[in-house]
């Protein structure tokens, strides 16, 4: 078990350019959650998968963001056309839907910080 | 979702224990209490979670008021390393569309001084 992995780390671009985030969650998790976090705030809720399926989306996502989840495995958030607005911390989770009710604790990885000039 | 309260800040010195509160007066039956921290530069972790009982794990202990309200999640031993800001979370687990996702407030920031 490696945890969550996000790549890339770190992404400074121009406004206007496209970025796309990725996530590998923990390998037996069915359940995968993005969040956004700017400064100074807890983490926001976009948008959640389970298995492939996006069953979720917050009214944060505008239709510049899209998120996939193929095959429900790694999941992809793409920004299309960013804006300084944009610039934040993305954050993946995962967690197993067959988790004790109540035990279904969240595992977040370490995050993509985005940074849009 | 139900709101939690929590102090925007707490300070504590090393090696002493730390109680950080969380006011949830309109939980409901299906609400479990769930603590999350986040160290500089990480996303956050999880810390412990509870329904009724206290509960004590490896990292903390959480104390839940009898009339559910209010909870308290108590550092025995502060150290540096839980220099972080601490999420207190209301869960629903009672089916229906929630999927399990946590909302988030703001937390409370703990400093804890050598």
């Amino acid at each position: 078990d490696t945890g969550v992995s996000q790549d890339p780390r770190h992404k400074i671009t121009k406004r206007g350019q496209n970025v796309t985030f990725r996530c590998d969650p923990i390998s037996e998790h069915n359940r995968l959650y993005w969040y956004r976090q700017t400064l100074g705030q807890g983490p926001e809720f976009l948008t959640y998968f389970q298995n492939e399926a996006q069953l979720e989306k917050s009214r944060l996502l505008s239709d510049r963001f899209s998120a996939e989840r193929p095959k429900g495995s790694f999941s992809t958030l793409e920004i299309q056309r960013t804006e300084q607005g944009d610039s934040a911390m993305y954050l993946c989770a995962s967690s197993s839907r067959l988790a004790t009710a109540g035990a279904n604790v969240l595992t977040f990885g370490a995050g993509s910080r985005l940074t849009v000039l | 979702d139900a709101k939690t309260t929590q102090p925007n800040s707490m300070e504590s010195n090393e090696e002493e224990p730390v109680h950080l509160p969380c006011n949830h007066s309109t939980i409901s039956g299906t609400d479990y209490i769930h603590w999350y921290r986040q160290l500089p530069s990480q996303g956050p972790e999880y810390v412990i979670h509870g329904l009724t009982s206290n509960v004590n794990n490896r990292m903390a202990s959480l104390a839940i008021a009898e009339d559910r309200k209010s909870s308290t999640l108590i550092l025995h031993r502060a150290t540096l390393r839980d220099a972080a800001v601490y999420y207190c979370i209301l869960r629903d687990e009672g089916g229906g569309t929630s999927y399990g996702k946590l909302t988030f407030g703001q937390g409370t920031i703990l400093t804890v001084h050598p």
